[in-house]
């Protein structure tokens, strides 16, 4: 059974600092993997998907990584603000999704 | 364009009674999934459809849940005689293709939360 870990489980920062949130799997037949951002009492958004193929995938101030081999992707969010707080899971997918538990972010005024 | 809807957005239980969950695909997508959040938790696959086929339903974790998609577009998760345990969210994902290829996104709904008091 794929196995998601995401860590560290929170994460506070100052304004402008940049954020590294990371997650290993245990199976690397994976379609892709994708990171996602959820808001308190929201569904899920997504911020990128990395194909199986692919080692990175960038938008705007967000930069993640993929090592397949190794089972470990990393997300990269440059300069965090305030309105980055939220939880970020991150997912692989085989058809369906295994999600890790998050990383719940603080960015401090 | 719309997106993923779920109703209702917040349903309280007794223990014992029966409740009806339902997903609205965005127009046209072919698969659709559904997951369980715990409080705290990332999501938990438990069943997936292929149209009107439903193609994996190992993540249901006892017989009293029960999904369809009759006509291949709006689909309802049933539990029946909910328990404490199953309070969490359910959140419901549709894909435009099959889920099989790299490229392949899920989009979300806003999610059902269950409270089984």
């Amino acid at each position: 059974k794929q196995e998601v870990t995401q860590i560290p489980a929170a994460l506070s920062v100052p304004e402008g600092e940049n954020l590294v949130l990371n997650c290993s799997f245990t199976d690397s037949a994976i379609y892709n993997l994708q990171w996602f951002r959820q808001d308190p009492g929201k569904g899920l958004t997504s911020l990128l998907l990395i194909q199986s193929s692919q080692r990175e995938q960038t938008s705007g101030r967000l930069n993640a990584s993929l090592d397949k081999s190794s089972g470990r992707s990393t997300l990269y969010i440059a300069a965090s603000q305030p309105g980055d707080s939220a939880t970020y899971l991150c997912a692989v997918t085989v058809y369906k999704l295994s999600f890790g538990a998050g990383t719940t972010v603080t960015v401090r005024a | 364009g719309a997106g993923v809807s779920q109703s209702p957005r917040y349903k309280v239980a007794k223990r014992g009674q029966d409740v009806a969950l339902r997903c609205d695909p965005i127009s046209g997508h072919v698969s659709l999934f559904w997951y369980q959040q715990a409080l705290g938790q990332g999501p938990e696959f438990l069943t997936y459809f292929q149209n009107e086929a439903q193609l994996d339903k190992s993540g249901l974790p006892s017989d009293r849940f029960f999904a369809e998609r009759p006509e291949g577009s709006v689909s309802t998760l049933k539990i029946q005689r909910t328990q404490q345990e199953d309070s969490a969210v359910y959140l419901c994902a549709s894909s435009l293709a099959l889920g099989t290829q790299s490229t392949d996104t899920q989009y979300f709904g806003p999610g059902t939360r269950l409270t089984v008091l």
